[in-house]
């Protein structure tokens, strides 16, 4: 799907350092969502957005996260410091515009904190 | 809070047996979504329920929606080695939803 490009596509790094994701949604959207999945916890939303305004943030797990929308086209989930138990893969999603409440994913973002 | 829970949590079947999952919720919802995530994937929307007792139909697919809009179905006939992969539904509680809460999900595994 070429609706939104994340980065990186893995990321491995040690506890303790900082770790940016970043989404670049391509088509038209009203909504930007942050999930985290894991096999534990399955798909957890994060954070979403309307129109670049954070909507509901309480699925954030703790202040070391933090997520921002700049602009339209393009936002950030942050991690500061990262910790083993923020392993996961952070997917990206966007909805709204010729979608109507669909939600179209990102390939995702696998990070690996060691 | 919301929670949506799905069973069976696993799947093993033989090529050409039916296959369903089940999902339910602790709330009523406005919709239903399914979504397809391929091994190593993304999810991929695959349909939505809006209407109580709704029963849409996607080739072998066959999605439900409960009467009271807290539990839904799928159900895949005569499976195929590429129906392998996690489905999971998604609920929301209003209408024009700004919040999708994901199923834990059901592993298909399909052997040939």
């Amino acid at each position: 799907d070429a609706g939104v490009i994340q980065s990186p596509r893995h990321e491995v790094t040690e506890m303790g350092q900082e770790v940016t994701l970043r989404c670049k949604p391509i088509s038209g959207h009203d909504y930007l969502f942050w999930y985290r999945q894991t096999m534990m916890r399955g798909l957890e939303l994060l954070i979403y957005f309307n129109n670049n305004v954070p909507i509901d943030d309480s699925g954030m797990p703790e202040d070391r996260f933090s997520a921002k929308m700049p602009n339209a086209s393009f936002s950030t989930l942050k991690i500061q410091p990262s910790e083993p138990r923020d392993s996961a893969v952070y997917f990206c999603a966007i909805m709204g515009g010729a979608g109507a409440n669909v939600l179209t994913f990102g390939a995702g973002s696998r990070l690996t904190v060691l | 809070g919301q929670q949506v829970m799905q069973i069976p949590q696993y799947q093993h079947v033989q090529e050409g047996e039916d296959f369903t999952t089940y999902c339910n919720s602790s709330t009523t919802l406005s919709n239903i979504q399914w979504y397809k995530q391929r091994p190593g994937g993304h999810p991929v929307f695959l349909i939505q329920l809006v209407k109580s007792g709704e029963v849409k139909k996607q080739e072998r697919l066959t999605f439900q929606f409960g009467e009271a809009k807290k539990n839904s179905s799928l159900h895949i006939t005569a499976t195929q080695t590429t129906d392998v992969g996690t489905y999971f539904c998604a609920g929301s509680l209003g209408y024009n939803t700004d919040k999708l809460i994901f199923g834990t999900g059901t592993r298909l595994q399909v052997f040939p």
